[in-house]
């Protein structure tokens, strides 16, 4: 079964503290995404990166960067120099490659609220 | 371009009523999930519509239920509302079936008493 964990329930930093918010996975499928999401307060969650199975390539986009290691089945999430903004709630999902007849369903994490304090 | 839009945003109702809930996707998407949130389950996907029929559905009971019309917009209706619906529902449009970018709605707000 696909199971993703995101261990952290909430983290709190200084504004321009750097953060790591923890993703574990876990699926039987070789071929997979792996998402990270934002949810604001205002309720609508903001797709942040998408990344596939077959690339182990870090990723930076300004202040964030992502960690994926299949080998630990781990997909971590880093910001740097965090921001009163960046406060919201992360979601890491987890979703089977599409094909014909497959089951586009996300499997998400229960997500970890991110609180940076002025 | 427009985001997806849900309505309402905010709904209580009672024990036992039902209720329907309104997405509009992006234009030009043609692919509709819903998705209820709750503190204790987290996200889980209810249903994925495509050209106005039920593609891939969740582990939810039959009262929930959903339809999606000519035009892309999708409704989903709960009947026999008990208080564990209490939830933040989000519809998320794509362009298609194949597409992974998924557009959130802000969601709606549905309080069971």
């Amino acid at each position: 079964a696909q199971k993703v964990t995101q261990a952290q329930t909430e983290i709190s930093v200084v504004e321009k503290e750097d953060v790591t918010l923890d993703c574990v996975y876990e699926t039987r499928d070789t071929t997979y995404y792996l998402f990270w999401y934002k949810q604001p307060p205002s309720g609508e969650l903001v797709f942040l990166i998408r990344r596939n199975s077959f690339d182990e390539q870090n990723e930076i986009s300004g202040r964030y960067s992502w960690n994926f290691q299949k080998s630990t089945s781990s997909f971590n999430f880093t910001i740097t120099a965090s921001q009163v903004v960046d406060s919201a709630v992360y979601f890491c999902a987890l979703s089977e490659m599409l094909r014909a007849g497959n089951n586009r369903k996300l499997i998400w994490g229960l997500g970890t609220s991110l609180a940076v304090n002025p | 371009k427009a985001g997806v839009t849900q309505t309402p945003r905010y709904l209580i109702k009672t024990r036992g009523q039902q209720v329907t809930l309104s997405c509009s996707p992006i234009s030009g998407h043609r692919s509709v999930s819903w998705y209820q949130q709750t503190p204790g389950q987290g996200l889980q996907f209810l249903f994925e519509y495509f050209s106005e029929t039920q593609r891939n559905k969740g582990n939810f009971p039959g009262r929930f239920s959903g339809r999606q019309f000519s035009n892309s917009r999708s409704e989903m209706n709960v009947s026999t509302l008990e208080l564990g619906d209490s939830a933040l529902y989000l519809c998320a449009s794509s362009l298609d079936r194949f597409s992974y970018e998924q557009y959130f709605g802000p969601g709606t707000r549905l309080t069971v008493t």
